[in-house]
């Protein structure tokens, strides 16, 4: 059973912002919420990570509704640099990667 | 603060033969995972190491073992290779543990079964 569950994918033009939604029905009560950004043969990079309400950093936010059965990740004003797979993960022992959400940013 | 490194980053192997990679955590992290990326499979767990022990492990068959050192490093070895080996293999630290910390990944080694 899918611990997250992502869209597929996404397009995007640059100078937009992009939300893109993760459903984490089962989250445990101690787990965080994390967003990895991956590139083509590379390992994945740590982008945001959450527990409840809003997070932001130099990259992205991340919005987290009081029932912490979704998060959100969004970011501001793409550039076709952002043409990545984003992963959603839920922590805990359980913890594993999704299918991600393959974003293309054009221009 | 140097990141972390693997080695090799591309290997070429044949059926049956068996590979050793290897992964240097960033300072001071004691947890290491290892993952398979396949185009198929995507991300998959392999398994955890934290104090050299392996702390847990994914849905892999005997043939992908692992161990860490006490300096943290970490080296795969998966023998008897076959085709559906080849793959992405990411190693990733975390200073506590992969359920509770965050994991900062490696560049990955390239592994090619022919």
């Amino acid at each position: 059973l899918a611990k997250t569950t992502q869209p597929i994918s996404m397009d995007s033009y640059e100078g937009q912002e992009v939300n893109i939604t993760c459903s984490h029905n089962n989250i445990a009560t101690n787990d965080y919420i994390t967003w990895y950004q991956q590139f083509p043969s590379q390992g994945p990079r740590f982008i945001i990570q959450g527990y409840k309400t809003k997070v932001t950093n130099e990259v992205a936010s991340l919005f987290i509704p009081a029932d912490r059965k979704s998060s959100t990740l969004s970011l501001p004003r793409v550039s076709l640099s952002d043409t990545a797979v984003y992963y959603c993960l839920v922590g805990g022992n359980d913890m594993r990667f999704g299918a991600g959400t393959r974003l293309t940013v054009k221009p | 603060k140097a990141g972390v490194t693997q080695t090799p980053r591309y290997l070429i192997k044949t059926r049956g033969q068996q590979v050793t990679l290897s992964c240097s955590p960033i300072s001071g992290h004691r947890s290491v995972s290892w993952y398979q990326q396949t185009p198929g499979q995507g991300l998959q767990f392999l398994f955890e190491y934290f104090s050299e022990t392996q702390r847990n492990k994914g849905n892999f068959p005997g043939r992908f073992s692992g161990r860490q050192f006490s300096n943290s490093r970490s080296e795969m070895n998966v023998s008897t290779l076959e085709l559906g080996d080849s793959a992405l293999y990411l190693c990733a630290s975390s200073l506590g543990g992969r359920d509770t910390d965050t994991q900062y990944f490696g560049p990955g080694t390239r592994l090619t079964v022919l």
